[in-house]
């Protein structure tokens, strides 16, 4: 079964610096990332996609990507109180339209 | 944003009734999803569909079934409500497929309560 794990948190960050966001997944053939941002109440929004080894960045926010060892972080620079939400991750095999394999989210909050 | 519309945003019910939720876009994209997001689950896949009239079942699709007859227009019944039902239900759509998947995009919710 695939399986995707994140810290559930929360993961409380200081306003201007740098949160760092964790994710690992089971399944070795999955070839697409996705990061997507969830406020309380509100259906998740998509961030980031990433899939190629590396790096990506897309103004305040990085993705960061090792298929080797399984892992995919995002990082998010000069945090805002409005980047406080539940991160989560998600990851498809790729090549086939079955759905997103989702973590259960990490709750960030940015502390003024 | 993408152009999804879940309806209803709301809904109470009694167990044993049958629902229909559904999920409209603008966008005309060929696949369509339905998850459930419930605490300490996270977003599970129910069914998706890859075209009209294509669909198939994901993680969770005991006591659900679905109908795609048009491209912008995809249903989940639930054909007896049960209690274990409860849940918020999002539909999502995405554009292609491929190596490098298009990602999905999500509509508003619809949040049902079986009682």
């Amino acid at each position: 079964q695939k399986e995707v794990e994140q810290n559930s948190g929360p993961l409380s960050v200081p306003e201007g610096a740098i949160a760092s966001l964790n994710c690992t997944y089971s399944d070795r053939v999955s070839q697409s990332f996705f990061w997507y941002r969830q406020y309380s109440g509100k259906s998740p929004e998509l961030i980031m996609s990433i899939y190629s080894n590396g790096d990506k960045e897309d103004g305040r926010f990085t993705a960061q990507l090792n298929k080797a060892s399984q892992y995919v972080s995002l990082l998010i620079r000069d945090s805002q109180p409005s980047d406080s939400a539940t991160y989560l991750c998600a990851v498809n095999e790729g090549g086939g339209a079955d759905g997103l394999t989702f973590g259960k989210g990490t709750h960030l909050i940015i502390q003024p | 944003d993408a152009g999804i519309t879940q309806s209803p945003r709301h809904k109470v019910t009694e167990t044993g009734t049958p629902v229909t939720l559904r999920c409209h876009q603008t966008e005309n994209h060929r696949y369509m999803y339905w998850y459930r997001q419930d605490p300490g689950h996270g977003l599970r896949l129910i069914h998706y569909s890859y075209g009209v009239k294509d669909t198939d079942k994901g993680e969770v699709s005991d006591g659900y079934s679905v109908s795609r007859s048009k491209t912008e227009d995809f249903l989940l019944t639930l054909e007896s409500a049960t209690s274990s039902q409860t849940s918020v239900y999002f539909c999502a759509i995405s554009e292609s497929i491929g190596v490098s998947n298009q990602p999905q995009h999500f509509g508003d919710g619809t949040r049902l309560s079986i009682l």
